[in-house]
């Protein structure tokens, strides 16, 4: 099963852009790349995903390597309702969903 | 309201002693799973279903059993629960699921805290 690999944290101040990195050296070409994030106390939420061409909805964008090792989600302009933990995860070809331990956000005031 | 339900949310309970945490999505969706999350070891997938009578084993089965008889439902049973399950369970859903060609969001439940004793 293909696996993601995410910095354990970041930091951001408010109001500033946030650049949540993934690293999926393993991808193929049919799996498309997930995010989710989970914020205190609830469930993962969807944030976004995509194949090959970078996305964009209003929660966030989603810019993907050309060679798709990579993959980058972008947070506009932070707020305090952000911070949570950001899962990168592959769909993996077969039925089940790997999410690994994914990157802490923080965003400081 | 669009939701995915799980009852109970808080569970206390003794080892061996047989459990059910239900799961119930409102939004007639065919893919079903359950999770657990733990503290450094994230989201793990236990078991998932892609429809009604059709269930797979995901990264973490041992010990535990699930069912899909109707579509709405898919409960999660430990059948002599040890205290290495304490842990919280999250149950998700999604409209349909297509391998090799992508996956609809997932919607995930309020989460079920339990703990074995």
């Amino acid at each position: 099963d293909a696996k993601t690999t995410q910095p354990n944290s970041m930091e951001s101040n408010e109001e500033e852009p946030v650049h949540l990195p993934c690293n999926h050296s393993t991808i193929s070409g049919t799996d498309y790349i997930h995010w989710y994030r989970q914020l205190p106390s609830q469930g993962p939420e969807y944030v976004i995903h995509g194949l090959t061409s970078n996305v964009n909805n209003r929660m966030a964008s989603l810019a993907i390597a050309e060679d798709r090792k990579s993959s980058t989600l972008i947070l506009h302009r932070a707020t305090l309702r952000d911070a949570a933990v950001y899962y990168c995860i592959l769909s993996s070809g077969t039925y089940k969903y790997i999410f690994g331990t994914g990157t802490r956000l923080k965003v400081l005031a | 309201e669009a939701q995915v339900t799980q009852n109970p949310r808080y569970l206390i309970t003794v080892t061996g002693k047989k459990l059910t945490v239900t799961c119930s999505q409102n939004m007639n969706h065919e893919y079903m799973s359950w999770y657990r999350q733990d503290p450094g070891l994230g989201l793990r997938q236990i078991y998932y279903s892609m429809n009604v009578e059709v269930t797979d084993k995901g990264d973490v089965p041992e010990g535990y059993k699930v069912s899909r008889k109707e579509k709405r439902n898919f409960p999660l049973i430990l059948e002599s629960p040890s205290p290495n399950q304490t842990s919280l369970y999250f149950c998700a859903s999604s409209l349909y699921f297509r391998a090799g060609v992508g996956r609809d969001t997932q919607y995930f439940g309020p989460g079920t805290r339990l703990t074995v004793l």
